[in-house]
């Protein structure tokens, strides 16, 4: 059973602090690695794929590092802002069952002014 | 269309009764998915289809539930005599790149399905 696991669970900041998360994969097999951002109610909205080790991808105050050989990868927030406020769900795929995302739990993230 | 196009929003039934729900992908995506979201965030995957055709049915439970992808038709995903545990909200997904790309999925906004 593949498990993809997030921390923290849910997260408290201040506008303007900058923040991370955690998402943890096993690293055998590995084929790529999506983040998304998903407010209640709404569409989970992608943010970035990410398939090679060493990777780094920009959107914005938000950048994500993948680390395949150790099994992470990290999702960076740069001064925080109320609209930052969502959930963060990472998913990992495996070759040979690549159509098939496994999503971790989440980091809720809470952004107050 | 420009969205994953999920419809109905909610739907109730009643314990044993048949419940379909449908997602329009992008136009110009070749590849649908389904995921069920019950607890805790949990999004678990039920099935992927390339065009008409079933990819991947791994996570779909054999007994009550199908899905299909027609050619000019939202793909539909059908539960036969629906249990309590059912009740979950049903994301689709399509995506434009072939199933070994780097793609993201382009998520609908879910169909709430309870079961009383």
């Amino acid at each position: 059973i593949l498990n993809v696991e997030q921390s923290p669970q849910s997260l408290h900041v201040q506008e303007g602090d900058s923040t991370n998360f955690t998402c943890s994969f096993p690293s055998s097999n590995f084929y790529a690695l999506h983040w998304y951002r998903w407010e209640t109610a709404k569409s989970p909205e992608a943010l970035f794929v990410m398939t090679l080790n060493g990777d780094e991808k920009k959107k914005g105050r938000i950048s994500a590092t993948l680390n395949t050989k150790e099994g992470y990868s990290y999702l960076y927030i740069k001064g925080s802002q109320p609209e930052d406020s969502a959930t963060y769900l990472c998913a990992f795929a495996i070759t040979g069952t690549a159509s098939k995302l496994t999503f971790g739990t989440g980091t809720r993230l809470q952004v107050t002014l | 269309g420009e969205e994953v196009a999920q419809t109905p929003k909610h739907l109730v039934r009643g314990e044993g009764q048949k419940a379909k729900l449908y997602c329009a992908p992008i136009k110009g995506h070749s590849y649908v998915f389904w995921y069920q979201q019950v607890l805790k965030n949990e999004f678990k995957f039920l099935i992927s289809f390339q065009n008409e055709n079933v990819f991947d049915e791994t996570g779909m439970p054999k007994e009550r539930f199908s899905a299909k992808c027609l050619p000019n038709s939202p793909c539909s995903l059908e539960i036969q005599a629906t249990k309590l545990e059912d009740s979950a909200v049903y994301f689709c997904a399509s995506s434009q790149g072939g199933l070994y790309s780097n793609q993201p999925q382009h998520f609908g906004d879910g169909t709430r399905l309870s079961i009383l």
